[in-house]
C-alpha cells in the first residue's frame, strides 16, 4: 500500500536554528516523486520541494534542503535558519508516476512552531 | 500569473442545500485535482481530472458528491444535499502533465460550514 508517515505532529524550533521534519514513505513503484509543502494559519498550501526517486542528489531551495535516503524510504525536510514565519504545518507527500497517475497521497502534517 | 481560482471562499448553509464549489485551473495546465481537508482525516483526493476526463473518483465519499469538468477552465464540485458533516475546506490543484515533477499547485480553497 502506498502511504506516507509523518510521526511529529508538533516541533519547537529557536529562530536562527536548523530543524528536521521527518518524512517516511511506502511504495512499491520505483518512478515517484516527493514533495514538500507549507499550510501557514491562512490555510493555503505552499509548495516547498520537490524530489523525484532517480534524481542523486538531495534537494536544495533556498533554506530548504531535502534529505532523501532512498533505502530507508526517508525523505525529511530540512529548515536551516529558521524564521518565525516558518512557523506552520508541513505536508509530505508523494506521487507515484506509474500506474494512476496524479494521484498525490500526503502525510498528516507536521505543525512546526518557531520560538524567538 | 494569476493561480488557481476558487470560489467561494466562505461557504455556510444549512443541511439539505445544495452547494457548489468552483474551480479555475491555471492556464496550460492539463490536470485537476480536488481535495478536502479535516482535521480528522487530513488531506483526502476526492477526484481528479486528466484533459477534462475523470480518471480516479474513488475518494468521492458518496453519491451526494459530483464533480465535473466541461473545459479545460473550469471545474465544479457539487454537494446535494449537503450534511454537517461535510464541513470542511475544500481544495483545488492543478498541474500539467508531462513536466517533470508534476508539481501541483493549489488554490486558496473554500472553507464550507455546513449547519
Amino acid at each position: 500500500a502506498q502511504k506516507i508517515t509523518q510521526t511529529q505532529p508538533g516541533m519547537f524550533v529557536q529562530e536562527k536554528e536548523a530543524v528536521t521534519l521527518d518524512c517516511t514513505y511506502d511504495t512499491s513503484d520505483q518512478s515517484y516523486g516527493l514533495f514538500w509543502y507549507k499550510q501557514p494559519s491562512s490555510g493555503e498550501m505552499i509548495f516547498l520541494i520537490y524530489q523525484g526517486s532517480y534524481d542523486e542528489q538531495n534537494a536544495t531551495e533556498g533554506r530548504y534542503s531535502l534529505n532523501f535516503q532512498k533505502a530507508r524510504k526517508s525523505a525529511n525536510l530540512v529548515i536551516s535558519a529558521s524564521q518565525l514565519g516558518d512557523s506552520a504545518m508541513y505536508f509530505c507527500a508523494m506521487l507515484n508516476y506509474g500506474g494512476s497517475q496524479g494521484n498525490l497521497i500526503f502525510g498528516k502534517g507536521t505543525k512546526l512552531s518557531v520560538k524567538p | 500569473d494569476a493561480g488557481v481560482i476558487q470560489s467561494p471562499r466562505h461557504e455556510v448553509t444549512e443541511m439539505g442545500q445544495e452547494v457548489t464549489l468552483r474551480c479555475k485551473p491555471i492556464s496550460g495546465h492539463n490536470s485537476l485535482f480536488w481535495y478536502r481537508q479535516t482535521m480528522m482525516r487530513g488531506l483526502e483526493l476526492l477526484i481528479y481530472f486528466n484533459n477534462n476526463v475523470p480518471i480516479d473518483d474513488s475518494g468521492m465519499p458518496e453519491d451526494r458528491f459530483s464533480a465535473k469538468m466541461p473545459n479545460a477552465s473550469f471545474s465544479t464540485l457539487k454537494i446535494q444535499p449537503s450534511e454537517p458533516r461535510d464541513s470542511a475546506v475544500y481544495f483545488c490543484a492543478s498541474s500539467r502533465s508531462g513536466s517533470g515533477s508534476n508539481e501541483q499547485f493549489f488554490g486558496p480553497g473554500t472553507r464550507l460550514t455546513v449547519l
